[in-house]
């Protein structure tokens, strides 16, 4: 059975800091597809990213960095030089190859408060 | 603009009574799912459909039920079977890469349920 761990469940940092939020799955699938979304306090959910599973290169998208690891099952985000506006909760996500329709699950989240 | 209307967004149920939630999405979109969220916690799937007239039980579809008559339509209904209702109904649709391959979720704003 798929499973997505965030280990951190809040994280508080001042701005202009760097901050890793940590997203470690599980699965047994060989063909598999990892997720970001973000959740401001408004409620609706955002797609920040899509990485299939052999694709290994990291993804850099103005300060949003993803690390994807195979060998220890992560998929870390990391968020450089902080803003206030990235307060928010983020999900990591797992869509297994064998899956019909793509149905995903979610990780518990980490909530991130960025303060000025 | 392309996207989902989640309607309505504050919704107050009485015990015992079935409510509807409305999910419609003009992104011309195969897949569509419902999400369930409860505070603190990662979004758990309810049902999702790949086709029209064609839907499949999530992990927990007890007390729910959908219809996908349209394409661009995919409402739930809550039960008077579903015992503890009351939580943050989460619409998403996707495009479909393949039969199991999904771009990644477009949200609605979200249904907050409340039993009173």
């Amino acid at each position: 059975a798929q499973k997505v761990t965030q280990a951190q469940t809040e994280i508080s940092v001042v701005e202009k800091e760097d901050v890793t939020l940590d997203c470690v799955y599980e699965t047994r699938d060989t063909t598999y597809y990892l997720f970001w979304y973000k959740q401001p306090p408004s409620g609706e959910l955002v797609f920040l990213i899509r990485r299939n599973s052999f694709d290994e290169q990291n993804e850099i998208s103005g300060r949003y960095s993803w690390n994807f690891q195979k060998s220890t099952s992560s998929f870390n985000f990391t968020i450089t030089a902080s803003q206030v506006v990235d307060s928010a909760v983020y999900f990591c996500a797992l869509s297994e190859g064998d899956t019909n329709a793509g149905k995903s699950t979610f990780g518990d989240g980490t909530t991130l408060t960025v303060k000025p | 603009d392309g996207g989902i209307t989640q309607s309505p967004k504050y919704l107050f149920r009485k015990e015992g009574q079935n409510v509807t939630l409305s999910c419609e999405q003009n992104l011309n979109h195969d897949a569509m799912y419902w999400y369930r969220q409860d505070p603190g916690q990662g979004l758990r799937l309810i049902y999702y459909s790949q086709i029209v007239n064609d839907f499949q039980k999530g992990d927990i579809a007890e007390g729910y039920s959908v219809s996908r008559e349209k394409k661009e339509s995919f409402p739930l209904t809550v039960t008077s079977a579903q015992k503890n209702p009351t939580a943050f109904y989460l619409c998403a649709s996707s495009r479909l890469l393949s039969a199991t391959e999904i771009y990644g979720y477009t949200f609605g704003s979200g249904t907050r349920l409340t039993v009173v």
